[in-house]
């Protein structure tokens, strides 16, 4: 089974710069996260998607960045424009749960893109 | 609001002594609990997680961990490490198995 791809794996621009990052979740997986892994802290969640619907986006810096999961698959984060604080690495994961869920549901998490803002 | 502390930042051990992970959680009501681990340029990886019933958890690479109620602790403990097991640990809680609150990690550094 193929894991939760992302790309690229690094990225590094200036400030005022808008950068792009591409998650694709495991097949079949209908819950979608992207966290924001700054260097010495734990991850923190961005946003969540369930299908193509938005769960969750009351972390996400909305003035900057904003997130899509047009037809429930694959997602796309990009920050526009970008500022020194958002270097860090950004994770996706994915997990089975559908829509109606209960419980817990593992989370799979992706390689990340590690993104450095000069 | 939920929080998770994880006091130690690093730990360093030798091969084959044992080691325990210090996480302790803040919340009023039930949660489910979990800790990841994350190698060097990886992804993170469940390790085990705590939803309900026993309150000892075993988990992947001979790793397990206890919960206390009384005490809002998760430790996590392993008998004896190998070189392969120096990564940075994360404890996470979570209400509603949705959104995940994090602790800032520890760095496990395994000497030989």
């Amino acid at each position: 089974e193929a894991g939760v791809a992302q790309s690229p794996r690094y990225k590094i621009i200036e400030k005022r710069q808008s950068v792009a990052f591409w998650c694709n979740p495991i097949s079949g997986h209908a819950t979608l996260y992207w966290y924001q892994q700054i260097l010495g802290q734990g991850p923190k969640l961005l946003i969540q998607f369930q299908n193509n619907g938005v769960v969750d986006d009351s972390q996400l810096p909305k003035d900057r960045f904003s997130a899509e999961r047009l037809k429930g698959v694959d997602s796309t984060l990009k920050i526009q424009p970008a500022k020194l604080e958002d270097s860090a690495v950004y994770l996706c994961a994915s997990s089975l749960r559908s829509a109606g869920g209960r419980g817990t549901d593992t989370q799979y998490f992706g390689p990340g893109t590690r993104l450095t803002v000069l | 609001a939920q929080s998770v502390t994880q006091l130690d930042s690093q730990v360093p051990v030798f091969e084959e002594a044992p080691v325990e992970l210090r996480c302790n959680y803040s919340s009023s009501v039930s949660v489910y609990l979990f800790w990841y681990v994350q190698y060097p340029n990886q992804g993170l990886q469940l390790l085990l997680k705590y939803l309900s019933g026993s309150t000892l958890v075993k988990g992947i690479n001979g790793f397990e961990a206890e919960f206390n109620k009384s005490q809002t602790s998760f430790h996590l403990r392993k008998p004896s490490v190998h070189i392969s097991d120096t990564a940075e640990y994360f404890c996470a809680v979570s209400l509603t198995g949705n959104q995940f609150y994090f602790g800032t990690g520890t760095s496990l550094t395994v000497i030989p």
